[in-house]
């Protein structure tokens, strides 16, 4: 596609409840990245993908997250047992390779909202 | 660890006027890009500017400049001109050029710019 894709646009969910992010990234986009924006802060970094693989699985918070990717395309970030914590936009990027000289293009997130 | 401070939560300028706005960051890295990302309602962030830390002219993109101070590791945004699309969230961020984690951005928290007409 033109750009990185992400669905839903929002999603409000019960708190114990798990739910399902997706990213939809640049045709032929390696690499692929998810983010954490909570309210009055940076982006905080998630996780990695280059291929379907995930070198970096670093930044995610606890047990209750985790992503996967397929066919070098999609990925689905998966948190469960939400908690009002993980209230946040989750932005994915993606990029043509991982080295530094690749420019990220972002999606427009999802904003979770946890009651 | 590198960390990036942002410490104006929120600035405002008149149309047609310049605001700069500030960044500094920690590292021990010799080799690293620096960036200004722009996120207005829609969520989306959009690149505004780059800079290679290795080249010492600063780098600049139409109205959009920036002070690269190496030394003094501050990296400050100049906004010439200022037009009602310009407000939005904007994020100071930075990346490392060595091979290890060369992938991953450091955020700071960002700067609220409001435009007045």
């Amino acid at each position: 596609g033109a750009g990185v894709s992400q669905s839903p646009s929002n999603k409000v969910t019960e708190k114990g409840k798990d739910v399902e992010l997706r990213c939809d990234p640049i045709s032929g986009h390696t690499a692929l990245y998810w983010y954490r924006q909570r309210l009055g802060q940076g982006l905080e970094f998630l996780i990695y993908f280059q291929g379907n693989s995930a070198p970096d699985k670093s930044g995610l918070p606890s047990d209750r997250f985790s992503a996967e990717r397929t066919g070098e395309s999609v990925s689905t970030l998966t948190i469960q047992r939400t908690q009002q914590e993980d209230s946040a936009v989750y932005l994915c990027a993606s990029s043509l390779g991982s080295g530094v000289g690749y420019g990220y293009t972002f999606g427009s997130g999802t904003r979770l909202t946890v009651v | 660890a590198q960390t990036v401070t942002q410490s104006q939560p929120e600035m405002s300028v008149q149309e047609a006027e310049t605001v700069t706005l500030s960044c500094t960051y920690d590292t021990s890295e010799s080799d690293y890009y620096l960036f200004w990302y722009k996120q207005p309602p829609s969520r989306q962030m959009i690149l505004v500017i780059r800079q290679e830390a290795y080249k010492q002219q600063n780098a600049t993109e139409n109205r959009f400049s920036v002070n690269f101070q190496k030394a003094a590791k501050s990296f400050s945004l100049k906004i010439s001109d200022s037009q009602l699309g310009d407000a939005a969230m904007y994020f100071c961020a930075y990346r490392s050029a060595n091979g290890g984690s060369n992938y991953k951005l450091t955020f700071g928290k960002g700067t609220l710019l409001t435009v007045n007409p």
